[in-house]
């Protein structure tokens, strides 16, 4: 059973750029999730992904988009990047819309540096 | 979401327990505690989860209060590797639309001295 993947580990852009982040998640889940981890903070929710769809958002602006392939792999998308946009980025997946009970497997994130 | 209290930092020896305190006073009745924690350059991993009772797993036990309005991670010989951040997350039945939405806060670092 292969685990949460992301791409790339490591990736810098400039001001005003467009970046593409890339997730697979562990086989069978079919639920996606992001989240952005500033320096010494906790993780916070982008959004969620289920069957293709976007099902939950957090408070990110809509310059902060995704999508979900049919095989469940999901990208993550931010345009117009800003300064404050430098942080962790996680990408998380879990079987179904995850009752209270299920738990949530976290890729080791993208590090993106804006310059 | 109702809010969790953490200590900002703790610190153990190797090779002793350790209990790590949550606190979450607005808790509701359907609200499941959830403890994750995230090693240094790593994503978050799960550690347990529980509603009322008591939990225990391979990795920690979850000591949940009567009121439910506190909770505590016992990990009952900390090694090395056991130096990470702590959430403690409260999770609700809310599938419809926040579904697999974890609200982290800012957690509990520990540190393990050998």
């Amino acid at each position: 059973e292969t685990g949460v993947t992301q791409s790339p580990t490591h990736l810098i852009k400039t001001r005003g750029q467009q970046v593409t982040l890339r997730c697979s998640s562990q086989s069978g889940h079919n639920t996606v999730s992001w989240y952005q981890q500033a320096l010494g903070q906790g993780p916070q929710f982008i959004f969620q992904y289920y069957r293709e769809e976007e099902n939950g958002r957090g408070n990110f602006p809509p310059r902060f988009s995704g999508l979900q392939f049919p095989n469940y792999s999901s990208e993550l998308n931010v345009n117009a990047l800003e300064l404050d946009d430098s942080a962790l980025y996680l990408c998380a997946s879990s079987l179904g819309l995850a009752g209270p009970t299920y738990e949530q497997y976290f890729g080791p994130g993208t590090r993106l540096t804006v310059t | 979401d109702a809010k969790t209290t953490q200590p900002n930092s703790m610190e153990s020896n190797e090779e002793e327990p350790v209990h790590l305190p949550c606190n979450h006073s607005t808790i509701s009745g359907t609200d499941y505690i959830h403890w994750y924690r995230q090693l240094p350059s790593q994503g978050p991993e799960y550690v347990i989860h529980g509603l009322t009772s008591n939990v225990n797993n391979r990795m920690a036990s979850l000591a949940i209060a009567e009121d439910r309005k506190s909770s505590t991670l016992i990990l009952h010989r900390a090694t090395l590797r056991d130096a990470a951040v702590y959430y403690c997350i409260l999770k609700g039945r809310r599938a419809e639309t926040s579904g697999s939405r974890l609200t982290f806060g800012e957690g509990t670092q520990l540190t393990v001295n050998p």
